[in-house]
Formats: structure tokens, sequence, C-alpha cells
């Protein structure tokens, strides 16, 4: 079965500090996505990638960077933590050859002071 | 613009009874609608799919109707159960680029 971790699960930080949600699959799989859930707006995509050393805009990328060092890892990157991105962050792992199903990690939760 | 709209956002049924999820999209160029389940703590998870050229998919007690027509489709629940309860999302995308779009989510709860 799919197998997404992400770490950490919970994190608090301060505003204008910088933060890294990390992120891993054991899935082999080429795509890798970030996404936000809030209530009232569901999951947006913030970055994705098609393999590693790939970084794609989603829908919501301003205040966001993305890294994917390798086929396993892909990381959130806030530069200048702000209150306003204090969220619930999904990773998630998905190749187009496997039926457009996307799979997700567990989720971090992230407060910003 | 939200591309993606569900309704209710939420829905209380009894156990034993059949829970309707209504979802609607704007853009005709979306050909792939999969449903992801979500328990609270968790991550989404893939539920059910159908793609534009069907317009009905069943797996078990879980069945999708598709009016590409009306741009709409809605997720039926058959002989819903306590463990049913979750918040369930509605998303888009166009085929082959596994890039999805999500509506806001239903929060469904079964009473037994």
């Amino acid at each position: 079965e799919a197998a997404v971790t992400q770490s950490p699960r919970n994190k608090v930080a301060v505003t204008g500090g910088k933060v890294t949600l990390s992120c891993n699959q054991t899935n082999n799989h080429n795509n890798m996505y970030w996404y936000r859930q809030d209530t009232g707006h569901g999951l947006r995509l913030i970055h994705y990638s098609y393999g590693a050393g790939s970084t794609e805009k989603g829908d919501i990328p301003d205040g966001y960077k993305a890294s994917r060092p390798s086929q396993e890892n892909f990381s959130l990157i806030l530069e200048l933590a702000t209150p306003s991105q204090t969220s619930v962050y999904f990773c998630a792992s998905g190749d187009p050859g496997g039926g457009d199903t996307q799979y997700f990690g567990p989720g971090t939760r992230l407060l910003v002071l | 613009q939200q591309q993606v709209r569900q309704s209710p956002q939420s829905l209380t049924v009894w156990e034993g009874e059949t829970a309707i999820l209504n979802c609607s999209y704007e853009n005709s160029a979306f050909d792939y609608f999969p449903w992801y389940q979500q328990f609270p703590g968790e991550g989404p998870a893939l539920l059910i799919s159908i793609l534009s050229v069907s317009n009905k998919k069943e797996d078990g007690r879980f069945t999708i109707f598709f009016n590409k027509r009306e741009k709409k489709l809605s997720l039926h629940i058959a002989d819903s159960q306590p463990g049913d309860s979750a918040t369930y999302f509605c998303a888009v995308a166009t085929g082959g680029n596994n890039k999805l779009t999500f509506g806001q989510g239903t929060v469904l709860s079964v009473i037994p």
C-alpha cells in the first residue's frame, strides 16, 4: 500500500521565522503535491513536482517555496512565516500511470504566532 | 473563483438511510471526477471515481451519478453506517495531468 509520511506532525512557529515541512514517499511515484486545508476552502494546491529537481507552482504559491531533492522527498518552505499561513498541510504522491489516484500523508498542523 | 462547489456543507442522516452529496463544476474540460473521504486527524483517501464518458459508477454502497450536460455529479451512500461519518471531497481534473482541484467538502454524520 502507498506510504506517505510527513514531519513534523505539529509545529508552532513565530511570525517572520523560517519553517520547513518535510514529506517522504516510498511509492516511487513521480508526482508529489503540497496542499493546505482550511475550513470552507477544502484542499488547495500550493506546489507540485513531476520528479526530482522539478517544482511547479500550484493555485496558491505566494509565500511558499518547494524543493524536490530526490524521488522520495518533497519539502515545503515558508521563508517568512505569517499568521495567515496557520493551517493543516498535506503532502501527496501520485503517478498518472497509476490512474490519477493521489495518496495523502497524515498532515502537519502549523500554527504561526 | 470557486471551480468546484459542494452541497450541503454538512449532512446528518440516520443509520440505514441513503446520504446524497452534491457537486458541481464550471469548466467543461474536466473529465476525471474522484471523491475523497477524510476521517478526523487523517489525510484524504480515494473513495470512488468516475470518468466523463460514464454517467454512473458503483462500488458497493457508494454510487456516483454524473450529468455532463449540467456539469453536476452526486455521491450516493446507501445504507449509511456510523463508520461512514467523515468529510467527503469532490475533486476534478483533466485526465492525464494528475492535478486535482477540490471542492470545499461535505461533513457527513451518521446517527446510529
